[in-house]
Parts: C-alpha cells; structure tokens; sequence
C-alpha cells in the first residue's frame, strides 16, 4: 500500500523566515497530494493541494512543489506568521483518483516571534 | 449551522464498554471517512462510506464497525473497547469528484475519546 514518509517532525522557524517540509510517498499511480493544517484542538484543512500533471501551485505565502520522478513533494510557507504555527499532514492518493488518502505523520511548525 | 459535526467531543469509558460517536453532515456529500490521530502514527483510516449503504475498510478497522443508513450520517461504533482505542477520533466528508472536481476532505472537530 501507499507510505507517505514526511519529514522533519518538528520546525521551529524565526517569524519572517521560510518553512519548507517534505514529503515522500511509495506509491508511482498516487496522483493527488494534498496538505492540511491542524490548528489545536480543531479538525485538519485543506491548505493547498497538487495533482500529477502540474509541477508546481501557489497561493500567495504558500506553494506545493511536485517531483513525480523521485516521488517527493514539499510544502514551502514564505514570510512565516505567528499564525502558521500548527501541525502540517502531507497525503497522497491511494492509488489513482482520491477517494482515500494516505496521511504522513504531521509536523509540528513553530513560528518564534 | 452547515458543515460536518461530531459528538461527543469528549468520552470517558472503561474496557469493555460499547460506544458509538456520531458523525453528521449537512452537505450530502457522498464520502465519508473515520480518522483516528495517535501521537506518532498521523491520521489512520478506520473505515470509509462512498455512498449510503455502501462501507468499506481502511487501514485500521480492526474493533470498530460503521453504518451508512442515511447519506447525512456515519456513526462509529466500538463494540468492547480496549486501551489501545484512546484516541482522538475524525470524521470527514468529501463531495464526488466528478462533480465538483476538488478531493477536499472536510474533517469535524474530533471526539476524544479515552479508555480506562
């Protein structure tokens, strides 16, 4: 089955700094990656996400890079607010299409003001 | 309100016990998922829903049993529960694809459950 490998566990960063984690999964037809943020106590969201055919997505602060090839991708979080201090999730698809993700094991970001 | 609750949040029960957390959403989104979060492991998938009546295992089944009598909802249910069910447990939703083309899952709040 699909291993979303997902590193480091913890990033402690300098407000203002950039954040970068990553991710490897296994499994060569996942097709979809997406990344949630969990804030303390609430449910995980939907930050970003990539599909295969695309190498690369932005939304303003935050970008998802995608290497197929090495079946590797990365979150990258730009000028780091307070507010982004949470847990990240990685996932990849389970095989092709998304009716089931399987999920690394979250990071913890800590933004120092 | 819209959107997807949980309850209970918080759940104390000794070993043994049966218990059911319950999962409702208002969207009529065809998927529905159970998560549980461990320190460790990330986000397991216990059991998923594709549509009413229709259920199937995910990685972590073993000592739970759901249902899918209606598409709004997707009880859990945990017929003797053992320690190693503490957990904090995540329902989510997700629409068809085809339909909206997004694989947004949308997750409740958690239940915390624990089991003495």
């Amino acid at each position: 089955g699909e291993n979303v490998e997902q590193h480091p566990s913890t990033l402690s960063v300098q407000e203002g700094d950039s954040a970068v984690i990553k991710c490897t999964y296994s499994d060569s037809a996942s097709n979809y990656f997406p990344w949630y943020k969990q804030e303390l106590g609430k449910g995980p969201q939907l930050i970003i996400d990539i599909r295969s055919n695309v190498g690369e997505k932005k939304d303003q602060r935050i970008a998802v890079t995608l290497n197929k090839t090495a079946k590797h991708f990365s979150l990258h979080i730009t000028e780091t607010q307070p507010e982004d201090s949470a847990v990240y999730f990685c996932a990849a698809s389970i095989g092709y299409g998304n009716n089931r993700l399987a999920f690394g094991k979250g990071n913890q970001v800590v933004v120092i003001p | 309100d819209a959107g997807i609750t949980q309850s209970p949040r918080y759940k104390i029960t000794e070993t043994g016990r049966q218990v059911t957390l319950m999962c409702h959403q208002t969207w009529s989104h065809s998927y529905m998922f159970w998560y549980r979060q461990d320190l460790g492991h990330g986000l397991r998938l216990i059991y998923y829903s594709a549509a009413a009546d229709i259920t199937d295992k995910g990685e972590v089944p073993d000592g739970y049993v759901v249902s899918r009598s209606k598409t709004e909802n997707f009880p859990l249910t945990l017929e003797s529960a053992t320690r190693s069910q503490t957990s904090v447990y995540f329902c989510a939703s997700r629409a068809l694809e085809a339909r909206l083309n997004t694989g947004e899952l949308f997750f409740g709040e958690g239940s915390r459950l624990t089991v003495l």
